[in-house]
């Protein structure tokens, strides 16, 4: 079993609609979570940095973490053509240290 | 650009033969990582540095791999005696050691094609 379970997808949506996307975890030494955005071809680039459990909200995007179920979420809302990419959760141990991802999952947003 | 920095974008070789790549990390960055991506998967750890030491190496880095930080700037990955398996993206990321708010930036990643 992985460390980080993440659902690959394909998810497909249309536009305007609020978009969930999550990732269980099995290491309860992980502190710090993220969502990153990868468009093909591209490398990750980074959405969401939280620390412990909570929510934090950005624009459209909003991070839940729930250290107690080893669960994270990231929600889109009026999800636009331009969210379609691959969506990364990735977590570690300690602030700026390695990080442990999930497979992403695969988000087309349809107009 | 002040991002992550890596060259070169792509690389085509023939089985057998080497290949280095090179990463620029963000200037104020101490810390230095290099991950590999293959289709459909999420980035894999290889090795990181802190200034020029190289603190970890995953057990994906076989012998055949050395990655280098000689003046704790730029990095080189080398791979030597290519096989079809190591095609794959190579990412190189840069962090600031041990912050609080410090996470991983990544550059664009070297595709790499073995033939």
């Amino acid at each position: 079993q992985k460390e980080v379970e993440q659902d690959p997808g394909p998810l497909s949506v249309p536009e305007g609609a609020i978009v969930s996307l999550n990732c269980t975890y099995s290491n309860s030494a992980f502190q710090y979570f993220m969502w990153y955005r990868q468009y093909s071809r591209k490398g990750p680039e980074l959405l969401m940095y939280t620390y412990s459990s909570g929510n934090k909200e950005d624009g459209r995007f909003t991070a839940q973490v729930d250290k107690s179920s080893k669960y994270i979420s990231l929600f889109i809302r009026d999800s636009q053509p331009s969210d379609s990419a691959t969506y990364l959760c990735a977590m570690s141990e300690g602030g700026g240290n390695k990080l442990t991802f999930g497979t992403g999952t695969q988000l087309k947003v349809e107009l | 650009d002040t991002g992550v920095s890596q060259d070169p974008r792509h690389k085509i070789t023939k089985r057998g033969q080497n290949v280095t790549f090179r990463c620029d990390p963000i200037s104020e960055h101490n810390r230095l990582y290099w991950y590999r991506q293959t289709l459909g998967q999420g980035p894999e750890f290889l090795t990181y540095f802190q200034n020029e030491a190289q603190l970890e190496k995953s057990r994906l880095l076989s012998d055949r791999f050395s990655a280098e930080r000689p003046k704790g700037s730029f990095s080189t990955l080398e791979i030597q005696r290519t096989e079809q398996g190591d095609s794959a993206m190579y990412l190189c990321a840069s962090s600031l050691a041990l912050g609080a708010d410090s996470p991983l930036h990544f550059g664009n990643g070297t595709r790499l094609t073995v033939t």
